[in-house]
């Protein structure tokens, strides 16, 4: 079984403030995903890695894939209430039928 | 439609009822995922149908859960004999054939199940 951990699993700071939330495995992907996840909806799709060492941007979010492709992080600069969210991270096998495995997830809080 | 649609939105449910719940995925979306995700926690797989046959349904979590999907439409998810175990928020998602493999999945909004 594929497991994907996050850290922390929660996370409060100040508006202004950065952070980084961190997704570990000891199995390869093919790929991983980050979704966010606001109360009452389902996950939203942010991004999608899929080299090694892969580095994307959006906005002031910025996703790391590691080069092994056994990791990821999602770092928030200047972070705002609107970035608050449940954050998962999930991971693609390409040999899987279910194809995505998904972390356990970081509530993050972001204070005005 | 222009989105996944689940339903009901919100169950309350006597523990031993049965309960069905409703997914319409996107048109053209071949794959479709159920999940369930209990309170401020990730979501745990629980069955995978690629068009109207269940490759992967190892992750439903007892004999009580079964689903069915109607060609590359509508999917009914049932609990029989509910528990109160069984309370939490159960996802729909589906992707097209190439989504699945990096464009990602889209989801419903969930049925919020409660088991009094």
């Amino acid at each position: 079984t594929q497991l994907l951990e996050q850290s922390p699993q929660f996370l409060s700071i100040q508006e202004g403030e950065n952070l980084t939330v961190y997704c570990n495995s000891s199995s390869v992907f093919s790929s991983l995903q980050w979704y966010r996840q606001e109360p009452g909806e389902g996950p939203v799709l942010l991004v999608t890695v899929v080299t090694g060492g892969e580095v994307k941007k959006l906005k002031r979010l910025t996703f790391q894939f590691g080069d092994a492709r056994k990791d990821s992080s999602l770092h928030i600069t200047a972070a705002q209430p609107g970035d608050t969210g449940l954050y998962l991270c999930a991971g693609v096998s390409s040999g899987s039928a279910r194809q995505l495995t998904f972390g356990s997830g970081t509530q993050l809080t972001v204070l005005p | 439609g222009a989105g996944v649609s689940q339903s009901p939105s919100n169950k309350v449910t006597e523990k031993g009822k049965d309960v069905e719940l409703r997914c319409d995925p996107i048109s053209g979306h071949t794959a479709l995922y159920w999940y369930r995700q209990r309170l401020g926690q990730g979501l745990e797989f629980l069955i995978y149908f690629q068009g109207n046959s269940a490759p992967d349904k190892s992750g439903l979590p007892s004999d009580r859960f079964s689903a069915e999907r109607t060609g590359e439409s509508v999917s009914t998810l049932t609990i029989q004999r509910t528990q109160q175990e069984d309370s939490a928020v159960y996802l729909c998602a589906s992707s097209s054939p190439t989504g699945r493999r990096g464009g990602g999945y889209t989801f419903g909004s969930g049925t919020r199940l409660t088991v009094v």
